[in-house]
């Protein structure tokens, strides 16, 4: 079974709007960390956003948001605001508490719309 | 500011030959590994190292072979290079143990090509 799943292969949102990319994961350890990675057309991975299996509340740093739902097993990423600087690739991944590993998605991409 | 430093950027190699690409990282990481990116397949992990001395296989190992003689170092080799190893090819390393919040630290990427 896959760890980390992304339906959405590509995705269009117009600038300024809000967008939602979906990760579902997959995992029997109740220590985990999820996690999302920007990839521009310029090849680097950037971190965006972290979120803990037992944190309470969503993580959220500045127009990036995580919509953490424990019990579906997802963790969608919604960015607000959409810029063009914003078009990229995303991917989701998974740290599982005694396992090193990351699992990561195979990504979504994301074009932003003037 | 240097974090993780991988070498080289780019390369084309024919088919049968042997290279290494280079990882280093200065953070103190115990966490090192490897992955490749192939459009529509997301990131693969090849192989995986949480300490000196130390490695592992990941999902896709065959081909290629790792070793870790130092923290710093991750070198990844390639033994006789195929078309099939074709790809964009990630170094990250990340702090390793329970905390599952560390996050992974990735280098540029090296792209190569076999033909």
């Amino acid at each position: 079974a896959q760890k980390i799943t992304q339906t959405q292969p590509g995705m269009f949102v117009q600038e300024k709007e809000a967008v939602t990319l979906d990760c579902t994961y997959d995992t029997s350890d109740p220590s985990y960390g999820l996690f999302w990675y920007k990839q521009p057309s310029s090849g680097e991975m950037i971190f965006l956003i972290y979120q803990g299996s037992y944190d309470q509340q969503n993580a959220t740093e500045g127009r990036y948001s995580l919509n953490f739902q424990k019990a579906r097993k997802s963790a969608n990423l919604v960015i607000s605001a959409s810029q063009l600087g914003d078009s990229a690739m995303y991917f989701c991944a998974m740290r599982e508490g005694f396992r090193n590993q990351f699992y990561f998605g195979t990504g979504t991409s994301l074009t932003v719309i003037p | 500011n240097a974090g993780v430093t991988q070498t080289p950027k780019f390369q084309v190699l024919k088919t049968g030959q042997s290279m290494t690409l280079q990882c280093a990282q200065d953070m103190n990481h115990e966490y090192m590994s490897w992955y490749r990116q192939d459009p529509g397949m997301g990131l693969r992990l090849i192989h995986y190292s949480v300490g000196a001395g130390i490695t592992d296989q990941g999902e896709v190992p065959n081909g290629y072979n790792v070793s870790r003689s130092t923290t710093e170092d991750f070198p990844l080799r390639l033994l006789s290079a195929a078309p099939s190893q074709t790809s964009v090819y990630f170094c990250a390393s990340s702090l390793q143990g329970g905390a599952v919040g560390n996050t992974i630290y990735f280098g540029e990427g090296s792209w190569l090509t076999v033909v």
